[in-house]
């Protein structure tokens, strides 16, 4: 059972350049969330869904933007790649808001 | 203040002994509370979850909730040194949004 899967694991970029995170899921979850966690930091929200077609801003929004077009498929997108960008992203899934989220490996980025 | 909030450690315990980690949360309002565990260049897991007054206890876990001091703990018996980890607090108060605490490290000594 694959849970939540993330792509890539290790990503460099250069500044200005764009990329898409993958995040799949196979729990049929309808609210999926994107996190990044800098060192020796929380995670911060960036975006979140509440299921196909709703997504809504977290905590860090900025220089990022999602879609939801199937349950499964939660993607972040980052545009113009910035140096404050380098970080580990996570995405997760639950069954409700109230409930255990569960995590993908994670997404390893830098920015140079 | 902080919405959750952990300190940072690092908490160092002998084998064998017991590893008491604490949390605070400033939403009086919450409902969920979960404790997951990081260990290093990894993704959090699900360690415990409780949503009531009182202690919920599995295996080694044991989470204590008291949401009239605003604070949620967990304990870890016979610690063992793949306990080390850090280890994330996390609120939800029936939003959308969980709001996760910085977490504490746990290094427990052979």
């Amino acid at each position: 059972n694959a849970g939540v899967t993330q792509t890539p694991k290790f990503r460099i970029l250069k500044i200005g350049q764009s990329m898409t995170l993958q995040c799949t899921q196979d729990m049929n979850h309808n609210y999926m969330y994107w996190y990044r966690q800098d060192p020796g930091m929380g995670l911060k929200l960036i975006y979140y869904s509440v299921g196909a077609g709703i997504t809504d801003k977290g905590e860090v929004p900025n220089g990022y933007n999602v879609s939801r077009s199937t349950t499964e498929d939660f993607p972040l997108r980052l545009e113009l790649a910035a140096p404050s960008q380098t970080s580990v992203y996570f995405c997760a899934s639950s069954s409700d808001k109230t409930q255990p989220q569960h995590f993908g490996d994670g997404t390893r980025l830098s920015i140079l | 203040q902080k919405e959750v909030e952990q300190n940072s450690g690092p908490l160092s315990v002998p084998e064998g002994a017991i590893a008491s980690l604490n949390c605070t949360y400033s939403d009086r309002g919450s409902q969920s509370f979960f404790w997951y565990r990081q260990y290093s260049g990894k993704s959090p897991e699900l360690i415990m979850f409780i949503y009531s007054n009182g202690d919920k206890e599995d295996g080694r876990f044991t989470a204590q909730l008291n949401k009239a001091s605003q604070y949620v703990s967990l304990l870890i018996r016979d610690s063992q040194p793949s306990d080390s980890a850090t280890y994330l607090c996390a609120v939800n108060t029936g939003g959308f949004k969980t709001i996760f605490g910085a977490g504490t490290r746990l290094f427990v000594k052979a």
